[in-house]
């Protein structure tokens, strides 16, 4: 079955090491998000991409980038990793830019 | 800038009634719009949508209601069952332009569902 996965589930790093989380989706899908979930915030959209070599900022974009060099991946690279950055990460994908979009299971990251 | 709000973080119904979560938005562009449901430590799945050309549209146990004009929707779960209690997020896309495709995400409501 096709499916959206994350890796790793759950990271522990330090202050100012640089992260990467994966996301692999098998749907085929043109359109991926990344989105970070704090309380009190819902989920909030870091990059987004359109297809390969494609990538825009959301709304939380700062310390995070992204790039986009085929369709089934689309890994978030902290830069330098800060405290605040200590959240649940969430890829998602979608087939349409109408339709719903499909969530992995999430990547718990705390950066001490 | 919060386009979507839910304004209640939690709400708790006993099983059997009528759970009502509701949703505003204020960017009128907005033509599609999401509910998906959270469990912990799982990504968010999605739930029901509803088109702005609709104002309700229903699956199963299960029913968004939306009302344009005072840009607001709700969703209906009848009855409530223990397995419903979970986050629920409203979402909104539209918009065209550089908006295509984002889902835009209230900050969510707890529901518990109580026997």
């Amino acid at each position: 079955d096709a499916e959206i996965t994350q890796s790793p589930r759950h990271k522990i790093t330090e202050t100012g090491r640089q992260v990467t989380l994966a996301c692999h989706q098998t749907w085929n899908h043109n359109n991926m998000f990344w989105y970070r979930q704090d309380l009190g915030h819902g989920l909030r959209l870091i990059h987004y991409s359109y297809g390969v070599q494609d990538t825009n900022k959301g709304e939380v974009s700062d310390g995070y980038s992204v790039s986009r060099s085929n369709t089934e991946d689309l890994p978030l690279t902290l830069e330098s990793a800060a405290s605040s950055q200590t959240s649940v990460y969430f890829c998602a994908s979608s087939e349409s830019t109408l339709g719903e979009q499909y969530f992995g299971p999430g990547t718990r990251l705390t950066v001490t | 800038d919060q386009q979507v709000k839910q304004n209640s973080p939690s709400l708790s119904v006993q099983e059997g009634r009528i759970s009502i979560l509701n949703c505003d938005y204020t960017n009128s562009m907005f033509d599609y719009f999401l509910w998906y449901k959270k469990y912990p430590a799982e990504g968010p799945t999605f739930l029901i949508s509803i088109s702005s050309i609709k104002d309700k549209n229903e699956d199963g146990r299960f029913t968004v209601f939306l009302n344009k004009s005072a840009k607001h929707l709700s969703l209906h779960i009848v009855p409530s069952q223990p397995g419903d209690s979970a986050v629920y997020f409203c979402a909104a896309s539209g918009g065209g332009g550089s908006t295509l495709g984002r889902l835009y995400f209230g900050r969510g409501t707890q529901l518990t569902v109580w026997p």
